[in-house]
């Protein structure tokens, strides 16, 4: 069975509109997590990690006061995507792992976004 | 930084047999990892390798070397749900993962 849980897995809304997505770990603790973004027919591009308690890390060119990221527990980050705009309109996908050495990330179902 | 290549477009055959080959720069390593990504879904974990050799799990197996920089993904006994993206990702110092821009493959009856 799913061991992250992702929702919600379609939004669709109006340009300027804040959405949040939401990431959980359903049987394990995460003090870890990532967020990706994927546009059609491209890789899946690391936008961020989400640390438990602390900051979250940026990839390059990722806007953070765009992209709010808040790991508020062990099974739980969230990504708001702020004044959404067409452009933003992407499958967005988080992940986590395991703490244990060797163990994969398991990837939520992803959300996808479609900003009019 | 790290760089992932891997071809774009494979095709093969019901039943055959299929390998996938990914290089890959990177610094600080973790072990690479094998994802399969249905159009339109989340990938889906195939296998993880840290030590340099062959891991065999079922019909996939997955080979890693880690001096060249290489690994490759061998599907046997193909089916036609295996068309899929498969996606080379080594995972870094840090434990993030990089996904290379994944191969298509197209599995012809």
């Amino acid at each position: 069975g799913a061991v992250v849980s992702q929702h919600p897995s379609w939004v669709i809304c109006k340009s300027g509109t804040s959405v949040k997505i939401e990431c959980r770990s359903l049987d394990f603790q995460a003090t870890t997590m990532f967020w990706y973004r994927q546009f059609p027919k491209q890789s899946l591009m690391l936008m961020a990690t989400s640390n438990e308690g602390s900051k979250a890390t940026y990839e390059q060119g990722v806007e953070k006061d765009k992209f709010l990221i808040n790991h508020a527990s062990l099974t739980l980050s969230t990504l708001t995507v702020t004044s959404a705009h067409p452009e933003d309109s992407s499958f967005y996908i988080c992940s986590a792992r395991r703490q244990i050495s060797n163990q994969p990330q398991h990837f939520g179902d992803g959300t996808r976004l479609s900003i009019l | 930084g790290q760089n992932i290549d891997q071809p774009t477009e494979m095709t093969a055959t019901e039943g055959a047999i299929v390998q996938i080959n990914c290089t890959y720069q990177t610094s600080g390593f973790n072990g690479l990892f094998w994802y399969q990504q249905h159009a339109g879904e989340a990938p889906t974990f195939l296998s993880y390798n840290v030590l340099d050799g062959l891991e065999e799990k079922g019909r996939f197996s997955s080979f890693l070397s880690r001096s060249k920089g290489y690994s490759y993904l061998l599907l046997k006994e193909l089916q036609m749900k295996d068309s899929a993206s498969y996606l080379c990702a080594p995972s870094g110092s840090a434990r993030q993962l990089t996904f290379g821009s994944g191969t298509q493959l197209t599995v012809l009856p």
